[in-house]
């Protein structure tokens, strides 16, 4: 089942803060963050894993309440390029992950 | 630079015609590629997984005899959408993962193919 991402958009200015939230109805082994331009592949940003682990860019953070089977995505002093559409990725026991509805995210000058 | 290509990156073909989507894992072996399909504005949409040396599984829903994929070595696995129609016209991605890692690392994506199907 896909996990429900909130806010579905949300319009910042250059130097805002945002949070994106991700949740799911099944227990999580990990959570994985991507962001989107237009008609590109998706990025990596983030990976969070069950014991607190995390890989991931060094200017964002991100939560993982394993008991909630939620996790946020924190952006801080956002840039323009920041622009796109965020989604998380649920992995549950077998090896595949399964991606959110998005956030889509505008930054603007 | 990419770790996986994919190729085409935009094709149109009339309604009827198969179309064949290559993607390679440039600098490692993945034995699992993952094949998803993306509708304007919508999320990334899991069609199958795709195994090397064996069949793929596919997500509920996908018709595998519509959409056939080979994993035939250890770089490459090819999607084929047999006789396309308008409303298979989508973004189609493949990622794949290091192998031995699981989902304790991140996919790594083709850049896509923008199929539009007259």
């Amino acid at each position: 089942q896909q996990p429900v991402q909130s806010p579905q958009a949300v319009i910042l200015r250059e130097g805002e803060d945002a949070v994106i939230n991700c949740s799911s109805s099944k227990a999580l082994y990990s959570v994985h963050w991507y962001r989107q331009k237009h008609g590109e592949a998706p990025v990596f940003l983030m990976i969070l894993l069950k014991g607190g682990e995390q890989k991931g860019h060094e200017k964002i953070s991100a939560s993982f309440n394993e008991k909630k089977q939620q996790s946020s995505l924190y952006l801080t002093a956002s840039q323009l390029s920041y622009s796109g559409t965020y989604f998380c990725g649920t992995g549950v026991k077998s090896y595949k992950l399964i991606f959110g509805s998005g956030t889509r995210l505008l930054v603007r000058p | 630079g990419a770790v996986v290509s994919q190729h085409p990156s935009r094709v149109i073909c009339k309604s009827g015609t198969s179309v064949k989507i290559e993607c390679r894992s440039l600098d490692f072996q993945a034995t699992t590629m993952f094949w998803y399909r993306q509708f304007p504005k919508q999320s990334l949409m899991l069609m199958a997984t795709s195994n090397e040396g064996s069949k793929a599984t596919y997500e509920q829903g996908v018709e595998k005899d519509k959409f056939l994929i080979n994993h035939a070595s250890l770089t490459l696995s090819t999607l084929t959408v047999t006789s396309a129609h308008p409303e298979d016209s989508s973004f189609y991605i493949c990622s794949a993962g290091r192998p031995g890692q699981g989902l304790d690392s991140p996919l790594h994506f083709g850049n896509g193919t923008r199929l539009t199907v007259t």
